[in-house]
């Protein structure tokens, strides 16, 4: 089965510094990658995406990830984060087309410093 | 075009209570996708229905817990008789067909007390 690995439980960066989040996943084959974001108490929000082709991908807010086959990693980045970036982020995966549910990792908290 | 749609966004029961959870896809959407989340965890699939079919509920626990999407209205989560381990986020989410973009309601907070 696979599975999604999120090292990092918290992080925090300055307002203005750059983000790097961390994602590796286990899988036989290249799945579809995502990569949510939860502001306290809310729902989750698509940022981007992964399926096929350009390993680099941008996404919505100016973050982007880059798939990295031989690393199994699907890291998000963002050259320079504003405090409203403060939320929970979330990658999963999905293998199965006609069963597209998500594996979740288990979230890397951020936090920004003024 | 109005988002992934759950009520009640907060719901209190006690132990040996029912729990009913809805959820109203997007227009257009026919899958639905039930997600668990324990308190500081991830989010743990539960169950993926279609209209009228259950698809998978590899997620669901065995006992108490029922879902269904019947061909007119939301999905229902079920959870007959509560424990306090039931506590949880429980999200939704909606996608068209053959599509891996999934669209997250804003989750319905169950607390037993």
């Amino acid at each position: 089965a696979q599975s999604v690995t999120q090292p990092d439980i918290h992080i925090t960066v300055s307002e203005g510094a750059s983000l790097e989040l961390r994602c590796n996943y286990s899988y036989g084959a290249t799945p579809y990658l995502f990569w949510y974001v939860q502001s306290p108490g809310q729902g989750l929000q698509l940022l981007l995406k992964y399926f096929s082709g350009d390993t680099l991908v941008q996404g919505i807010k100016g973050f982007e990830a880059e798939f990295k086959r031989s690393q199994s990693s699907f890291n998000l980045r963002k050259p320079s984060v504003h405090w409203s970036d403060a939320a929970e982020y979330f990658c999963a995966v999905a293998t199965n087309f006609g069963n597209e549910k998500l594996t979740f990792g288990t979230g890397t908290r951020l936090t920004i410093i003024p | 075009n109005a988002g992934v749609m759950q009520n009640p966004r907060h719901l209190v029961r006690r132990r040996g209570q029912e729990a009913r959870l809805r959820c109203s896809p997007m227009k257009g959407h026919s899958h639905v996708y039930w997600y668990r989340q324990l308190p500081e965890e991830g989010l743990k699939f539960m169950v993926y229905l279609q209209k009228e079919n259950i698809i998978d509920e590899s997620g669901m626990p065995k006992e108490r817990f029922s879902a269904e999407f019947p061909k007119e209205g939301p999905s229902i989560l079920r959870i007959q008789q509560v424990v306090r381990g039931d506590s949880a986020a429980y999200f939704c989410a909606s996608s068209p067909p053959q599509s891996y973009e999934q669209y997250f309601g804003p989750g319905t907070r169950l607390t037993v007390t």
